[in-house]
């Protein structure tokens, strides 16, 4: 029973382009939407987060773009660098983001070359 | 600044034995959890907390125990290992109406 639904599997962008990874929820009570980055052989950390009385939210290079009536959310990475190479997680949550109440999408490896 | 820390980091286990992961964080969270991390499947949770002597299944509980004698601690228990629970498990914490989860490095775990 997958409640949030991520895509694609992997990406590959060049240095400088937009990423765009996408998610779709299910379940119309989700209240908070998080997105977790996730360097290789380190644990997920908190990107960045929207609630749906918001359509978009940014935070530097790291946009997140909410359509409520669609049920889907994504995250934009503008001029994207090398370093931003990582294993990016969306996730939902009912009542905040506490760590046992997030459903995780499957992950999107994300391959920038320079 | 520890956050969450997590032993061992690499653990290579035969079928049937037994191993206790560890978890510790410094942060005074209530809320702490165990995830496993599988290639295409995301982070799917198995056991949380939400304080001290609470405990309660997730997602995917077979196979493994937790307790929460303290705040800081909270073990995972493989009692019989199988090759099914070779991955990489993660712990987390946060506060009961925290926005951020907080994560350890993981534990990769090979079972043969």
């Amino acid at each position: 029973q997958q409640q949030v639904k991520q895509s694609p599997q992997s990406l590959i962008v060049q240095k400088g382009g937009i990423s765009i990874i996408n998610c779709a929820y299910e379940n119309t009570a989700f209240d908070y939407f998080p997105w977790y980055q996730q360097f290789p052989g380190k644990g997920p950390a908190l990107l960045i987060a929207i609630r749906p009385d918001v359509s978009e939210k940014k935070e530097g290079r790291f946009t997140i773009s909410f359509n409520k009536s669609a049920k889907q959310f994504s995250l934009h990475i503008m001029d994207s660098q090398p370093g931003d190479s990582a294993t990016y997680f969306c996730a939902a949550s009912i009542g905040g983001g506490a760590t046992n109440k997030l459903i995780f999408g499957t992950g999107t490896l994300l391959a920038v070359q320079p | 600044n520890a956050g969450v820390t997590q032993t061992p980091k690499f653990q290579v286990l035969k079928t049937g034995q037994s191993m206790t992961l560890q978890c510790a964080q410094d942060m005074n969270h209530e809320y702490m959890s165990w995830y496993r991390q599988d290639p295409g499947m995301g982070l799917r949770l198995i056991h949380y907390s939400v304080g001290a002597g609470i405990t309660d299944q997730g997602e995917v509980p077979n196979g493994y125990n937790v307790s929460r004698s303290t705040t800081e601690d909270f073990p995972l228990r493989l009692l019989s290992a199988a090759p099914s629970q070779t991955s990489v498990y993660f712990c987390a914490s946060s506060a009961p109406k925290g926005t951020e989860a907080f994560f350890g490095q993981g534990t990769r775990l090979t079972v043969v």
